[in-house]
């Protein structure tokens, strides 16, 4: 069964700075893994999506890596604004998508 | 086409009643997902299906919830009987099958959920 987990859990940064969260995932046998953005009480807005031939994906200021071998998965946000508050949630599907607990991102102003 | 819509948007119930909620996916989607969200936790699946048919289901979807997609367009989740532990946000999304050199991958798009509180 995969499990898939997200550190750190919260993160609070001044805005500006370039920062990664992690995440990692048992199941190496993935399609694909996908990144999320959620805003409170909203849905799942699709951020980047990795294939599983692939090792990163770029979208403006985010960029995305995925090393299958080691089950891991990083993005990175460059020069953060307050905006980017949100919750972040990586997933990984097997038979089925399977997404962490995501990680609560504040960007102070 | 303005993307994956569900309704209500919010719905609150009494213990024992019954609900149903609507997703209409994106109109050329042939899958369909239902997922659970709890406060500080990523989705949960629930099920899924392809065109009309229901393809697989998790073991969180107890006898008590339904779900259908009767012409493999829009799909509906009923609970019955609800409980207060059925409190959460509901969650469908939608995707297609796309190919890239012989590679298939599924993106999945998601609306902006249903609210649902059992007092």
């Amino acid at each position: 069964k995969q499990e898939v987990t997200q550190i750190p859990a919260a993160l609070s940064v001044p805005e500006g700075e370039n920062l990664v969260l992690n995440c990692s995932f048992t199941d190496s046998a993935i399609y694909n893994l996908q990144w999320f953005r959620q805003d409170p009480g909203k849905g799942l807005t699709s951020l980047l999506l990795i294939q599983s031939s692939q090792r990163e994906q770029t979208s403006g200021r985010l960029n995305a890596s995925l090393d299958k071998s080691s089950g891991r998965s990083t993005l990175y946000i460059a020069a953060s604004q307050p905006g980017d508050s949100a919750t972040y949630l990586c997933a990984a599907p097997s038979r089925q998508l399977t997404f962490g607990s995501g990680t609560q991102l504040t960007v102070l102003p | 086409d303005t993307g994956v819509s569900q309704n209500p948007r919010h719905k609150i119930t009494k213990r024992g009643q019954n609900v149903t909620f609507r997703c209409d996916p994106i109109s050329e989607h042939n899958r369909l997902y239902w997922y659970r969200q709890t406060l500080g936790q990523g989705p949960e699946f629930l099920t899924y299906f392809q065109n009309e048919a229901q393809l697989e289901k998790s073991r969180l979807l107890s006898d008590r919830f339904s779900a259908e997609r009767p012409k493999g367009s829009f799909s509906t989740l009923e609970i019955q009987r609800t409980e207060q532990g059925d409190s959460a946000m509901y969650l469908c999304a939608s995707s297609t099958n796309r190919g890239d050199r012989g590679n298939t991958w599924y993106e999945q798009y998601f609306g902006p959920g249903t609210r649902l509180t059992v007092t």
